[in-house]
């Protein structure tokens, strides 16, 4: 499987600055998806990042509060905008070569803002 | 809409002790079933997919095992070092995309 990493592994931010997330894969892959763990919670799926073009969000996520970028096949960022306390989470990026096989994680990014 | 239920929410076990960790879905075609295991301030580590009823994966103490509406993990003789919090995911049809659905976890503690 791929190694992903996360940069930052954590951060605490000040309530309306933005904080940029980066995941960098060691091989090329296909698909790239960014997802948020709540605390005490499972994860929910914020969106879909895909290469060269505007990335596919979930309901209930917007590309002003969350913009993504994925430049190529082995990175992607995702930017969290006008933080509040509620954007308090894990912020984990994952990977998969193709629809229906498993998908990977990082080892995610803790966001405090205070 | 794509729902995952687990249960039971924590489970303390005796090491030793075996036990069945259960996930319920309710989806519109499977496309797939992923177990992943987590430990506290770390990302998923995938552990099993089951792509069809009547399919069993086995790695070391455990079992995945699918029918048409849930699944279950079996941890045969657990030891400490497989406390953690189990996920299990699904992913539907063509609507869905490549969207996994989360189920809440079970949060698992085997005491020495």
């Amino acid at each position: 499987s791929a190694v992903i990493s996360q940069k930052p592994s954590r951060d605490i931010c000040q309530r309306g600055t933005s904080l940029t997330i980066q995941c960098q894969v060691d091989s090329q892959v296909t698909m790239m998806f960014w997802y948020r763990q709540q605390p005490g919670q499972s994860l929910t799926l914020i969106a879909t990042a895909n290469q060269g073009s505007e990335a596919t969000y979930e309901s209930g996520f917007v590309i002003d509060k969350f913009p993504i970028s994925r430049p190529n096949l082995t990175f992607s960022t995702l930017t969290v905008s006008n933080m509040s306390p509620e954007d308090s989470s894990i912020y984990l990026c994952s990977v998969t070569q193709s629809m229906g096989r498993a998908q990977f994680f990082g080892p995610g990014t803790r966001l405090t803002v205070l | 809409e794509d729902q995952v239920t687990q249960s039971p929410e924590a489970l303390r076990l005796q090491e030793g002790e075996s036990s069945s960790l259960n996930c319920s879905y309710t989806v519109s075609g499977l496309r797939g079933l992923f177990w992943y295991r987590q430990d506290p301030g770390k990302g998923p580590e995938f552990l099993f997919t089951l792509y069809s009823a009547g399919e069993e994966k086995e790695k070391e103490r455990l079992k995945a095992t699918l029918t048409k509406k849930e699944s279950f993990l079996h941890i045969t003789a657990p030891k400490p070092e497989d406390s953690a919090t189990y996920l299990c995911a699904v992913q539907a049809g063509e609507t869905s995309g490549s969207r996994l659905t989360f189920g809440e976890g079970t949060q698992l503690t085997v005491n020495p």
